[in-house]
C-alpha cells in the first residue's frame, strides 16, 4: 500500500541555520511528490512538486526538494530559516491511475529559535 | 477566487447526534476532497470527487460516514451517530484537473467536539 513517512516529529533550528526535512514514500510507481505547509491557524499550503524532469525543484518561500529515487526521498531544504517558517510541513504523495489520490505524511513541526 | 469556504467552522455535539458540515469549492475546480485531521497528525483520506460522481472512498471509513456532492459544486459531509473518536478537523480541498498532477487548496476545515 502506498503511504508516506516523515522520520522527524518535530525539529528546532536556529533563524539563519539551514534546514532540512526529511520524507521517504512508498509506491509501486514514481508517484507525483508534494510539500505543504501549514501554519497556525492557516490552512494548508502547496510548498513546491515533483512530477518529473529535473530532480530539484524549487518552491515558493526559498524552498527546494530534491527527488531520489534510489532512496524514495523527497527531502525538502531551504538554506537559511527565518522566523516566519514555523510551521507543521507535510509531504504528500499523489497516486492512482490519474495520480489523483493525495497522501500525506506525519508532518514534522519545525521550530525557529530567534 | 474566493477559496474554498467551510461551514460550520466549528461544531459541538454530543455522542449520538448526526452532524453534517459542507464545502464550497472554487468555483471552476471539478475535484472536491475530504479529509480529517486529528492534533499532531497529517490530514487523513476521506473521499474524493470529480464533479458529482465520488471516485474513492477510504476503507478505513465508517458507514456512519457519508458524502454527496450532487450537482458537482458544493459538498456535504454527514456523520450518523457520532462517537467521541470522531472529533477532529474536517478539512475540505478542490483542485482543477489538469496533466500536471494535482494542487489542492485547502478550507480552514469544520472543527468538531463530539461530548
Amino acid at each position: 500500500a502506498q503511504s508516506v513517512t516523515q522520520p522527524d516529529i518535530h525539529i528546532t533550528v536556529s533563524e539563519g541555520a539551514s534546514l532540512e526535512l526529511r520524507c521517504n514514500y512508498s509506491y509501486g510507481a514514481t508517484p507525483y511528490l508534494f510539500w505543504y505547509v501549514q501554519s497556525p491557524g492557516q490552512g494548508l499550503q502547496l510548498l513546491l512538486k515533483y512530477f518529473s524532469g529535473d530532480t530539484l525543484v524549487q518552491g515558493i518561500k526559498g524552498f527546494e526538494a530534491e527527488f531520489k529515487r534510489s532512496q524514495s526521498s523527497f527531502n525538502l531544504r531551504k538554506p537559511s530559516v527565518h522566523w516566519s517558517d514555523a510551521a507543521e510541513y507535510f509531504c504528500a504523495v499523489g497516486v492512482g491511475p490519474s495520480y489523483d489520490k493525495v497522501i500525506f505524511g506525519p508532518g514534522t513541526s519545525l521550530s525557529v529559535i530567534p | 477566487d474566493t477559496g474554498v469556504s467551510q461551514d460550520p467552522r466549528h461544531k459541538i455535539t454530543k455522542r449520538g447526534q448526526n452532524v453534517t458540515f459542507r464545502c464550497d469549492p472554487i468555483s471552476e475546480h471539478n475535484r472536491l476532497y475530504w479529509y480529517r485531521q486529528t492534533l499532531g497528525q497529517g490530514p487523513e483520506f476521506l473521499t474524493y470527487f470529480q464533479n458529482e460522481a465520488q471516485l474513492e472512498k477510504s476503507r478505513l471509513l465508517s458507514d456512519r460516514f457519508s458524502a454527496e456532492r450532487p450537482k458537482g459544486s458544493f459538498s456535504t459531509l454527514e456523520i450518523q451517530r457520532t462517537e467521541q473518536g470522531d472529533s477532529a478537523m474536517y478539512l475540505c480541498a478542490s483542485s482543477l484537473t489538469g496533466a500536471q498532477g494535482e494542487k489542492l487548496f485547502f478550507g480552514s476545515g469544520t472543527q468538531l467536539s463530539v461530548l
